[in-house]
């Protein structure tokens, strides 16, 4: 059972535009959540992060926002570049321990065309 | 600055060879420590987790283990590889008192 969804596997943006890009979560106790963004044969970087306390986070171009009713988190990219162009993964955790028990999404492969 | 370090970068394997994978970070200490595995197309699955020297946490039933023999050490091991080994080997730190977690270059393993 996938707890952490990305449902689509890849995105077409053009550079300039706004990227969304969406994840959801099936268990409601996850309270902690982050983006990691991952070029081929590289490990996964940290991009952004959000408690459940919160519904919106900001850094520079990348907003990430929780609906937790909905179960539901979106990172925008906003203005997309052809370097944003990678693999962004989802992680969900519930809160303890920091997030030693993280669950990745399957990730979706964003690609800005020039 | 904290860096983390893989090795070997790649790796290919016959079934049923033993495997050792290493894991160092450097500028830090008392870092959590984790083993994932990315197989192709796939997110990434947790192994192991380690808070400690000599601490481990199992995640996945397999035939893959884990060591921690010094606080910035990490080890991945098999005795005897099968071909579902192959995959994408991560391996990350985390500060105790911090959710982002930071990633080496990965290590890609065939099995064949």
């Amino acid at each position: 059972d996938q707890q952490v969804k990305q449902n689509s596997p890849s995105l077409s943006v053009q550079e300039g535009r706004i990227s969304i890009l969406n994840c959801d979560y099936t268990n409601s106790m996850f309270d902690y959540f982050l983006w990691y963004k991952k070029y081929p044969a590289e490990g996964p970087t940290f991009l952004i992060s959000i408690s459940s306390i919160k519904d919106k986070n900001e850094d520079g171009r990348f907003t990430v926002f929780l609906n937790k009713s909905a179960k539901h988190l979106s990172l925008h990219i906003v203005p997309s570049q052809p370097g944003d162009s990678a693999v962004y993964f989802c992680a969900a955790s519930v809160g303890r321990n920091y997030g030693q028990n993280f669950v990745f999404g399957p990730g979706t492969r964003l690609s800005v065309l020039p | 600055s904290q860096t983390i370090h893989q090795w070997p970068a790649t790796l290919v394997q016959p079934v049923g060879s033993p495997l050792s994978l290493e894991c160092t970070v450097e500028g830090t200490s008392n870092p959590n420590l984790y083993w994932y595995r990315q197989a192709a197309g796939r997110g990434l699955q947790l192994l192991f987790y380690s808070v400690g020297i000599g601490q481990i946490s199992s995640e996945v039933p397999q035939n893959l283990s884990a060591s921690r023999p010094q606080d910035r050490q990490f080890i991945l091991s098999s005795k005897k590889l099968l071909l579902s080994d192959s995959g994408f080997y991560l391996c990350a730190w985390q500060r105790q008192t911090r959710y982002e977690q930071y990633f080496g270059p990965g290590t890609r393993l065939t099995v064949t």
